[in-house]
């Protein structure tokens, strides 16, 4: 069984652009989840799903970062328009129910000139 | 302030030796995960508790929801477990959200 899948691994952009980062969840997992992994800040949600539903979306981090899940085997995180302070490792997680642990996807590391 | 203080944030350990990692939290928490970051970056579950201890191999971790902390005893140390160790801990809200701690940057050395 897969677990999950983050792509694209490493991602460069120029300030001002529009990334797409991309999840797809451990396979019958009903919660998945978004958050950000900065040295200074450590790791912080950004968004969370429950049965596709958007259950929380970051608050600070409403305004430029949108999170979606179209179906239950996929989801984006798109960052519009980007700037260098959002250069981090975004991770995406997974879990099977409330009360079950979370699993975490190998991350993608964004970097914005 | 930080839901989750974690400490110590560095641990330098000799092989064969032991300590321990400790978790504190500043409401109640409903369960507790605990996680190594491997040489590529990924995220590594170790344990997940609601309560009580669990064990595997040379790692133990207790949770204590109402003395609100949780631990992560490393025994007999070897060089593969160094890394950056985290816990992680899910308000009792009633959602599955997790709010890690810091980390925890265990070097082990011969």
């Amino acid at each position: 069984d897969a677990g999950v899948t983050q792509t694209p691994r490493h991602e460069v952009a120029e300030k001002g652009q529009t990334i797409i980062l991309k999840c797809e969840p451990v396979s019958g997992h009903n919660d998945l989840f978004w958050y950000r992994q900065t040295k200074i800040q450590g790791l912080e949600l950004l968004s969370y799903f429950r049965s596709k539903s958007l259950m929380e979306d970051g608050g600070a981090f409403k305004d430029r970062f949108k999170a979606e899940m179209l179906n239950s085997s996929f989801s984006t995180l798109k960052i519009q328009p980007t700037e260098p302070k959002d250069s981090a490792v975004y991770l995406c997680a997974s879990s099977q129910d409330w009360g079950y642990e979370q699993y975490f996807g190998p991350g993608t590391r964004l970097t914005v000139l | 302030g930080d839901q989750v203080e974690q400490s110590p944030s560095a641990l330098s350990l000799h092989e064969g030796t032991g300590s321990a990692l400790r978790c504190n939290f500043t409401t109640t928490m409903r369960a507790v995960q605990w996680f190594r970051k491997n040489s590529r970056g990924s995220l590594i579950n170790l344990f997940y508790l609601a309560s009580g201890t669990k064990e595997n191999g040379r790692l133990k971790s207790a949770f204590d929801s109402k003395e609100r902390y949780s631990t992560l005893h490393i025994r007999d140390a070897q060089l593969e477990d160094s890394g950056t160790y985290f816990c992680a801990a899910e308000v009792d809200s009633g959602y599955n959200k997790l709010t890690f701690g810091k980390g925890t940057v265990l070097l082990v050395s011969p």
